[in-house]
């Protein structure tokens, strides 16, 4: 059984801060952990995505996330958040690379204030 | 663009009503999956689709069911609607068998009321 866990429901940061967004997943296999971004009013975009490869996952947007297996979490970081930054952000697990039956976290949303 | 488009954005429909959702797949891809994204959660699997055979279904009932068509495009068909049933619908295509990055598309809006 899998399962993924966002920590935070909503986070607020100023533009030019970092940002952090917390998963915790839960996997009985080796998993491939994915990171989307939801504008409103448009489809999901994939971010990165960890495949049993490097633990430091660069993305697009200057975003990137780091596997640690040994506390089960794949946080999604960025130096320095941009208003454009703001959106709806999901944490996903599947059993394959290409995100078939997978499982999504519930959601962060995340503010850039001025 | 994903090249992934879903029909119609948005559609309202009463209790009890059935319903069909559309997906056209970007082009090269051979499987499609579909999601039920409720207001303020993340997206649940529904089922996929892998040349024109469901290969895949998460926790739905047999009201929902799907179509795969040669060309590769998709339907989500729910019958006997049910007001829980509001809300978005994401299709998303890939190649491999869901083995490859999906593509999603902006999504149907359903109402149900």
């Amino acid at each position: 059984a899998q399962s993924v866990t966002q920590l935070d429901s909503h986070v607020s940061v100023s533009e030019g801060t970092p940002v952090l967004l917390r998963c915790n997943y839960s996997s009985s296999y080796s998993p491939s952990l994915f990171w989307y971004v939801q504008h409103p009013n448009k489809g999901l975009q994939l971010l990165l995505k960890y495949t049993s490869a490097a633990t430091l996952v660069k993305g697009i947007n200057g975003f990137e996330a780091e596997f640690k297996k040994s506390e089960t979490s794949f946080h999604l970081t960025k130096p320095s958040a941009h208003m454009s930054d703001a959106a709806e952000y999901f944490c996903v697990v599947s059993p394959y690379t290409g995100g078939f039956k997978t499982i999504f976290g519930a959601g962060t949303r995340l503010f850039v204030k001025a | 663009e994903t090249g992934v488009t879903q029909s119609p954005t948005h559609l309202i429909k009463t209790r009890g009503q059935q319903v069909t959702l559309r997906c056209s797949s970007q082009s090269g891809h051979n499987t499609v999956s579909w999601y039920q994204q409720a207001l303020g959660q993340g997206p649940q699997f529904i089922f996929q689709y892998y040349r024109e055979e469901e290969n895949g279904r998460g926790n739905f009932p047999p009201r929902f069911s799907g179509l795969q068509f040669p060309n590769y495009s998709s339907e989500l068909n729910v019958n006997a609607l049910e007001l829980d049933d509001s809300a978005l619908y994401l299709c998303a295509s890939s190649g491999g068998q869901g083995r490859t990055e999906a593509f999603f598309g902006q999504g149907t809006r359903l109402t149900v009321v």
